[in-house]
Parts: C-alpha cells; structure tokens; sequence
C-alpha cells in the first residue's frame, strides 16, 4: 500500500538553531513530494514541492528540503528556527501517474520552537 | 488575490441529518479537491473535480457522501444521514490546470460535528 510516513509526533528546537522534520515514503514510481504547514485554526500552507532534478528543493519562508531517492526520504529542513515557525508539518506524496491528483499524506510533525 | 473560502467554518448538526459544505476556489483554477481531515490525522482524499467533472472520487467513503460542482467554478459537498464518524474538519483545495505539477492551495475547512 502506497504511505507516507512522519516518524516523529514531535520535534523540539531551541530558536536558532537548525531544525529537521523526517519524511519517508513508499510508494510505486517516481512520485512527486510536498511540504504543508498548518498553523492553528488555519489552512494547510504550501512550502515546497519536488518534481524532478535538484534534490534540494528551497520553498517558502526559509525552508528547504532534501529528496533521497535510495532512502525515500524527503526530510524537510532550515538552517535557523524561529518561534513563529511553531507548527504542525505535514509531508504528502502524489504518484506520477496518468491523471492521478491525490495526495498522500503523513500523520504530521508538530514543531516547537523555544525561545 | 482571495483564497479558497469554505462555508461554514462550523457546522453542527444531529446524527441522521443532511449538510452541505461550500467551497469557493481561487478564480481561474479548473481544479477542486475535496479531502477530510480527522483529530490526530492527516488529510485523507475524498474526491477531485476537472471542471465540472468528477475526475477521481475513489475517496469518497461510501453512498452517503456526494459531491457536485455544476458551473466549474464552486463545489458542494452534500452528506446524507450523518453518523458521527463523519465529524472532522473537511478540507478544499484548488490548483491551476497547466502547471507541470500542480500545487493544490487549501482553504480554512469547515468543522463538521455530528452529535
């Protein structure tokens, strides 16, 4: 069965220090990876995609994210966090096929940045 | 320009009742995507419109749940004989037909709550 995984509930940071948010995926093919951000009592926001080339894709508000292909990972990542990145991350995968639209999502991360 | 707006941000209702849910996409996206989201959960795909045309409803649940998007533009989904399973925030999402990998942009989500 095609999944996404987050395998933490919850990742701790201290401000400015760099954080990590894990991704892992098993799908079939060459699918195409999201980052979404929800803060509380909001939409999901869109921070980055990867469709092909680069592994490292830069998107929204400093974030940046690693695409492993042997590993299947999409580890989301920023080099120096702040409080206002305190959130809850979701990572979502879409297959490359034909007229596929779905997006697969994990469980999310929620992150806490301490001041 | 506005985002996708969904109404109502709330509904309550009694198991066995009917509701209908609005979702306005951003002008000019040909693409609607509806998905639910549970406590704890990520989102999970219900269906996905190409225009007026239901392209992929393989995530609705069962005959219960409809969805119709008459003109191309605003989505309705309807829900018949609510059960409290049902209740979760139920989510919108529009993206731009032409884009190599569509970027889905979601709105607030409605809260369902079914007593």
């Amino acid at each position: 069965a095609q999944s996404v995984a987050q395998p933490e509930d919850q990742v701790n940071v201290a401000e400015g220090n760099p954080l990590t948010v894990k991704c892992t995926y098993s799908v079939s093919g060459n699918p195409y990876l999201f980052w979404y951000v929800q803060y509380p009592n909001r939409g999901l926001q869109f921070l980055l995609k990867y469709i092909t080339g680069d592994n490292l894709v830069k998107g929204s508000y400093g974030f940046e994210a690693e695409f492993n292909k042997s590993q299947t990972s999409f580890h989301l990542k920023k080099p120096s966090a702040l409080v206002s990145d305190s959130a809850l991350y979701f990572c979502a995968v879409r297959l490359n096929a034909g007229n596929n639209r779905k997006l697969i999502w994990g469980l999310g991360t929620s992150l806490a940045v301490n001041p | 320009g506005a985002g996708v707006s969904q109404t109502p941000s709330n509904k309550v209702t009694e198991k066995g009742k009917y509701v209908e849910l609005r979702c306005d996409p951003i002008s000019g996206h040909t693409a609607l995507y509806w998905y639910r989201q549970s406590l704890g959960q990520g989102p999970e795909f219900l269906i996905y419109f190409q225009g007026t045309g239901a392209a992929d409803d393989s995530g609705l649940p069962n005959d219960r749940f409809f969805a119709v998007r008459p003109e191309g533009s605003v989505s309705t989904l309807k829900i018949q004989r609510t059960e409290r399973g049902d209740s979760a925030v139920y989510l919108c999402a529009s993206s731009l037909t032409g884009d190599r990998v569509e970027t889905q942009y979601f709105g607030p989500g409605t809260r369902l709550l079914v007593l």
